[in-house]
């Protein structure tokens, strides 16, 4: 089965400085999403990425997948204190076709 | 539409006794997904629906578990004689096709098994 390791566990970083978040597969990824979740909260959205070499912002958050699809970053620039919270990579698995498998995500804490 | 629901968003339970869960997706979604997330772990797969058919379950849904999607439309979540380990988020995610599509996640319903 797939496996996704994110890194680092967990970061601390002073508002305003940029910050990358990693996320590596064991196999090929298929399709690689980037999540975040506020502590005892649902999962949002941020991106979704499929093609090797890929990569796709939103605001100030830019998500990128390497041309093997293997491992994909996050990269947060200027960070805000709303940039708080667990960032999550999933992956879908060809053979499977529907279910993701997640990294066991990433803690960010921006202080002020 | 206001996404996917999820209902309770706690629910406090005596070890043994039997819980459900509800899940609302967006209507126009055929598929629907139950992960369950442990503190500081990312969300593990339960099991998904496409319309009524349950088309995959993780070997983490004992027999105790057991999810239905009598009309393609909501879903429960049944965990009889709850254990413990049970205790965790479980999150509901629907999405209209395939991973393509990407999926859109409830709240969650928080079980405490005390």
């Amino acid at each position: 089965s797939q496996e996704l390791e994110q890194s680092p566990q967990s970061l601390i970083v002073q508002e305003g400085k940029n910050l990358t978040i990693n996320c590596t597969s064991s196999k090929t990824l298929y399709g690689l999403y980037w999540y975040k979740q506020k502590y005892g909260e649902g999962l949002i959205f941020l991106m979704m990425l499929q093609k090797g070499g890929e990569e796709k912002s939103h605001e100030k958050i830019t998500a990128k997948l390497d041309e093997k699809k293997q491992q994909s970053s996050l990269h947060i620039t200027a960070s805000q204190p709303s940039h708080a919270g667990i960032y999550l990579c999933g992956a879908a698995e060809e053979t499977s076709g529907s279910r993701l498998t997640f990294g066991e995500g990433t803690q960010l804490t921006v202080n002020p | 539409d206001t996404g996917v629901s999820q209902d309770p968003r706690h629910k406090i339970t005596k070890r043994g006794q039997n819980v459900t869960f509800r899940c609302d997706p967006i209507s126009e979604h055929n598929r629907l997904y139950w992960y369950r997330q442990t503190l500081g772990q990312g969300p593990e797969f339960l099991t998904y629906f496409q319309n009524e058919a349950q088309l995959e379950k993780s070997r983490l849904l004992s027999d105790r578990f057991s999810a239905e999607r009598p009309k393609g439309s909501f879903s429960t979540l049944e965990i009889q004689r709850t254990e413990q380990g049970d205790s965790a988020m479980y999150l509901c995610a629907s999405s209209v096709g395939g991973e393509s599509y990407g999926y859109t996640f409830g709240s969650g319903t928080r079980l405490t098994v005390v």
